[in-house]
């Protein structure tokens, strides 16, 4: 099975700043790859899907970039609302793995 | 405008069985695969089980495969999971997934699996 592999586990930023998350796939998945937003207590909210596609109503802030194994969500400039954990998960084929998730705080 | 709502959870002793479902509204149920998710108490996301539409097509994670058995009726828009054989460590918030990957989620129901 393909594992879904995702860094760092947590960071802390300061408001404004430019943050970078990335995941990477044991296979190549070409670009299945989705990206959530999960806020404490609060149901998944998909961000972006086949990689790079904003969902619609997502802040511009928010993009995911790559293809094949290697994948990057960035927040070009973090709010303090933007504080939640972040998963990947991959989507071509069963089984669709998360990836562990990235705890964004505000420094 | 998408809907899903999941119910049939609860508390439920170890070895026993319980049967969740999701109701679908606001789009063509029969046109997309579904899925089931779960969250464990402070812990990350788990996919668990994807039907096809037709539900000709089942999958599952490994870690419920042989216990967990998803199914829809696709007459009544509705997905199920069944669950047998539960453990302590499928306590987790269970939620029901259009198109996983690309669609919406709904607010899910919490499994209890204690005695």
């Amino acid at each position: 099975d393909i594992q879904m592999t995702q860094s760092p586990s947590s960071l802390s930023a300061s408001v404004g700043d430019r943050v970078t998350i990335t995941c990477r796939a044991s296979q190549g998945i070409s670009n299945y790859l989705a990206w959530y937003q999960q806020k404490p207590g609060k149901v998944p909210k998909l961000l972006i899907y086949v990689a790079s596609t904003l969902q619609s109503g997502v802040p511009s802030r928010f993009s995911g970039s790559g293809s094949g194994t290697d994948f990057t969500l960035t927040i070009s400039s973090l709010q303090p609302e933007d504080v939640a954990t972040y998963y990947c998960q991959k989507y071509n084929s069963a089984p669709l793995t998360f990836g562990g998730g990235t705890k964004v705080e505000i420094k | 405008e998408v809907q899903l709502v999941e119910s049939g959870g609860g508390l439920v002793q170890p070895g026993g069985s319980l049967r969740l479902s999701c109701a679908a509204s606001g789009f063509t149920f029969s046109n997309y695969d579904m899925s089931w998710v779960r969250q464990a108490p402070g812990k990350g996301l788990e996919w668990a089980s994807t039907i096809t539409t037709s539900g000709a097509g089942t999958y599952s994670a490994d870690s419920v495969k042989g216990r967990f058995t998803i199914s829809r009726d696709n007459s009544k828009n509705t997905l199920f999971l069944q669950m047998n054989s539960l453990r302590a460590e499928d306590t987790a918030v269970y939620y029901c997934a259009k198109d996983l990957g690309q669609g919406e989620w709904g607010r899910g129901t919490l499994v209890t699996v204690s005695s």
